[in-house]
């Protein structure tokens, strides 16, 4: 059984400061890595994907990618209130279905 | 560029009830993937969909079924409807299905809202 898993939170993290999210997968056979964004009542929004090891930058949004520890995380700089949000981390293996975590929600305080 | 368009947005069904939800890919699209998303379970892996042809089945039961047309649209049908098939229905679109593994990530739709009464 492929597992993504998150911490569920939540997260609170004063406005300004730096949020970092977490999430472990166990499939080692993963290659695409993605973080989506939902706001309550709202679909999944795609923020991030990475496929190497390192990091990936956009914006105030950086992907870490750990294959050997099998470890992805998002750093958002500068939080703000509209980034509280529940975020998903996913894994996807070739042909296979793209796995979601349950999320972690991330609350931004001003 | 037209996004994942889902309808209905909100259905009320009776236990027993069948029903049948639409999702039409964004333009070029050519894999449909359906989840199912609740509170205590999160998103939950249904169907997925590439070339009419159904490429990866999740664990439910067989009340619930999918199928794609040849212009990518796909509808998914959850027949004999029971109180926990409520949830929000998400359907998700991409553009790339490499045998590498790599893809650019799926583009969802704004939901179906399933509530079974």
């Amino acid at each position: 059984q492929k597992e993504v898993e998150q911490n569920s939170g939540p997260l609170s993290v004063p406005e300004g400061a730096i949020a970092s999210l977490n999430c472990t997968y166990s499939d080692r056979g993963s290659q695409s890595f993605f973080w989506y964004r939902q706001y309550s009542g709202k679909s999944p929004e795609l923020i991030m994907s990475i496929y190497s090891n390192g990091d990936k930058e956009d914006g105030r949004f950086t992907a870490q990618l750990n294959k050997a520890s099998q470890y992805v995380s998002l750093l958002i700089r500068d939080s703000q209130p509209s980034d509280s949000a529940t975020y998903l981390c996913a894994a996807l293996s070739g042909n296979t279905p793209l796995v979601f975590g349950k999320g972690t929600r991330l609350s931004v305080i001003a | 560029k037209a996004g994942v368009t889902q309808t209905p947005r909100y259905l009320i069904k009776t236990r027993g009830q069948q029903v049948t939800l639409s999702c039409s890919p964004i333009s070029g699209h050519r894999s449909v993937s359906w989840y199912q998303q609740t509170p205590g379970q999160g998103l939950q892996f249904l169907f997925e969909y590439f070339s009419e042809t159904q490429r990866n089945k999740g664990n439910f039961p067989g009340r619930f079924s999918g199928r794609q047309f040849s212009n990518s649209r796909s509808e998914m049908n959850v027949s004999t409807l029971e109180l926990g098939d409520s949830a929000l229905y998400l359907c998700a679109s991409s553009p790339v299905w490499s045998e590498t593994g790599l893809n650019y990530g799926y583009t969802f739709g704004s939901g179906t809202r399933l509530t079974v009464v």
